[in-house]
């Protein structure tokens, strides 16, 4: 069963740059695309973006496109998420999954929650 | 950009209950529509994918349909355990979620 965890900093400074890792187990990087969503407290989740095994296929929520770098590290399974110019509206609960070819995310992390502040 | 709008934002019906939640889109979108369930301090979970097609393990009291602007999550028989919030997502081009529609014991 694949399983996905989380990792990174749960607090940035405003204006730093927020990064995430997540770390896959249990099956194989390779032949998947995989993303990242978010969801503030209290709110509905947001799709940031994602990125296929290959390197070759990325797309990203144009809220994040000039911000947002999603990347992949095969030899250690994993993959991370960077977002320059962290605001306090960056503040949310961040869930790395898998996605199917077909655009559904089959399987999810248990999230990390990283607050933005000075 | 296409955008995803769910209905009601919220709902409450009882144990036994047949319940739709509806998911408009603002273009035709083919079939290209997924549903989750969130509960509390949870991960989401895939339901339904490719409007229709029912994840493994998912209890088959779920069900999804519709096509092109239109697509609606039916839940035949609620259970204590489906009172949660839904979500549905657009699979292409890209990913927009809907806003949530979230269920609670009546």
């Amino acid at each position: 069963q694949v399983q996905l965890l989380e990792s990174g900093p749960g607090l940035v400074k405003l204006s730093e740059t927020l990064s995430l890792t997540c770390t896959v187990s249990g099956g194989s990087i390779a032949g998947y695309y995989w993303g990242w969503i978010r969801q503030p407290p209290g709110r509905e989740l947001e799709y940031i973006g994602y990125v296929h095994d290959t390197g070759t296929a990325n797309d990203f929520n144009p809220s994040f496109t000039s911000r947002a770098t999603v990347s992949l590290d095969m030899s250690r399974s994993r993959f991370s998420l960077r977002l320059t110019s962290a605001t306090a509206a960056d503040t949310a609960m961040y869930y790395c999954a898998r996605l199917d070819k077909n655009g559904y995310y089959d399987h999810w992390g248990q999230g990390i929650l990283v607050t933005v502040s000075s | 950009d296409i955008q995803m709008t769910q209905s009601p934002p919220s709902l409450s019906a009882s144990v036994g209950d047949r319940v739709a939640i509806t998911c408009r889109a603002s273009q035709n979108i083919n079939r290209y529509l997924n549903w989750y369930q969130q509960k509390p301090g949870k991960a989401p979970r895939l339901l339904i994918y490719l409007t229709s097609s029912l994840q493994s393990g998912v209890p088959s009291r779920f069900s999804g349909g519709g096509s092109g602007t239109d697509f609606t999550l039916t839940i035949s028989s609620l259970q204590p355990e489906d009172f949660a919030t839904y979500y549905c997502q657009l699979s292409y081009p890209t990913h927009t979620f809907g806003q949530g529609t979230k269920l609670d014991i009546k």
